[in-house]
């Protein structure tokens, strides 16, 4: 079973920040929080990872909170094309330091209004 | 970098055929490749771990004899599904480890007739 919660749907107006929240609250000391989207009928893409620090990138930005048991992805500027299910995912890596399996939940619907 | 492609990406098959399908990592080399599959409106599914030179790991309920895995390198895995029914069309999707993330690939379209 996925070890996280995320609302099923939001809606966010285009040009304005999307804040996605997934709550993690069984996580443990090794895990990292994983953010992933998937467009319809395509493969999920990478977006950003954490383990304990704020995380920012060329997509988003990945804020988690001091006890690790939520986190947030922030799209800055939601445009059409950011339309899709966000998926939120905690896993560790293993002692080879490739990550462990990921198991997906059923991830927010992100729908960006223009 | 970190690219992952899939071929094919369509395939229609008859009830009783097998499909192979590939999964490859072309920027990088990945030691353990993971394969899920999709049914319309659900989320992914882990079907099996693959890791290089060694036996797949399958999650629960999924039939190792039917889907055959098979990771001969360190940028190719292989999944074919063996003796396909129509219950096995589905949309098959592959991902490859680097570092502590995993790529995903585009995803294959599985239709049995």
């Amino acid at each position: 079973d996925a070890k996280t919660t995320q609302p099923p749907s939001m809606d966010c107006a285009e040009g304005r920040a999307a804040n996605l929240p997934c709550n993690h609250s069984t996580i443990s000391g090794n895990e990292y929080v994983y953010w992933y989207r998937q467009i319809h009928s395509q493969g999920p893409q990478y977006i950003i990872h954490g383990l304990k620090n704020n995380e920012t990138n060329e997509m988003a930005s990945l804020i988690i909170t001091e006890d690790r048991k939520s986190s947030t992805l922030i799209l800055p500027h939601a445009t059409l094309r950011d339309t899709a299910v966000y998926y939120c995912i905690v896993s560790s890596s293993n002692y080879g330091g490739a990550t462990n399996k990921l198991i997906f939940g059923t991830g927010t619907l992100l729908a960006v209004q223009p | 970098g970190a690219v992952v492609s899939q071929h094919p990406s369509r395939v229609i098959c008859k009830s009783g055929t097998s499909v192979k399908i590939e999964c490859r990592s072309l920027d990088f080399q990945a030691t353990t490749m993971f394969w899920y599959r999709q049914f319309p409106k659900q989320s992914l599914m882990l079907m099996a771990t693959s890791n290089e030179g060694s036996k797949a790991t399958y999650e629960q309920g999924v039939e190792k004899d039917k889907f055959l895995i098979n990771h001969a390198s360190l940028t190719l895995s292989t999944l074919t599904v063996t003796s396909a029914h129509p219950e096995d069309s589905s949309f098959y999707i592959c991902s490859a480890s680097r570092g502590v993330t995993q790529y995903f690939g585009p995803g294959t379209r599985l239709t049995v007739l």
